[in-house]
């Protein structure tokens, strides 16, 4: 299967701290994304790192990318119990031509208040 | 505004009915796509439609059949439908060449009983 693996499969933390989700891939890529998906909803984009960048931030969000060993991480600092949800990796399989994803299983995060 | 909607939002059906799910974006977007979500919550592709032509078909059985009016409108018809149908099903779309961020609709869950 070319699905990824995210690690860990579900997160309780407190309100203020920090959560950290681990993704990994198995092919070579073009860029990696970050989604969450609320319960009951469709996915929503979080933020996108090109295979040449190591890091990125978008508010409270951080991700680095390790394409030496196919793995991506995302840090939500500050968390909130808004945060709750799941968060899902995806990657291009490197094809320029569908613009196809490839999802990860998943990070179910619960923030409690 | 809805970005990109679907209809029905629940689907409840018996084994061998033929259902029909819409799927609508008003983002301008040339590319849409299907999406399968399990009770695990995996997701993954089925069709991928880029300017009312299909251009990726992830070995889906071919009860299912997507139809495509206009780029804006890409809808999924299944027949003969079985218990293993049962899932959420999402409809995406994307402008291509744009990194391939992906706008999701919030989803149709089926159930097939």
């Amino acid at each position: 299967s070319q699905q990824g693996e995210e690690d860990p499969q579900a997160l309780s933390i407190q309100e203020g701290e920090n959560a950290t989700m681990n993704c990994s891939y198995k092919t070579s890529i073009n860029n990696l994304q970050w989604y969450r998906q609320n319960s009951g909803r469709g996915l929503v984009h979080l933020i996108l790192i090109r295979s040449n960048e190591r890091e990125k931030h978008s508010g409270r969000l951080r991700v680095t990318l390790d394409t030496s060993k196919k793995s991506s991480s995302l840090l939500i600092t500050a968390s909130r119990a808004a945060d709750t949800a799941s968060y899902f990796c995806a990657t291009d399989a490197g094809s320029y031509n569908t613009d196809k994803l490839i999802f990860g299983t998943g990070t179910r995060l619960q923030v409690f208040p | 505004d809805t970005a990109v909607s679907q209809t029905p939002k629940y689907l409840v059906t018996q084994m061998g009915n033929d259902k029909s799910i819409k799927c609508e974006q008003n983002l301008g977007h040339d590319t849409m796509y299907w999406y399968k979500q399990d009770s695990k919550k995996f997701l993954k592709i089925m069709f991928s439609y880029n300017n009312k032509e299909l251009i990726i078909n992830e070995t889906v059985p071919n009860r299912f059949s997507p139809k495509s009016p206009d780029k804006a409108h890409l809808n999924l018809h299944i027949n003969s439908l079985e218990l293993g149908d049962s899932a959420v099903y999402f409809c995406a779309s994307t402008r291509r060449g744009e990194d391939g961020e992906q706008y999701f609709g919030p989803g149709t869950r089926l159930t097939v009983t």
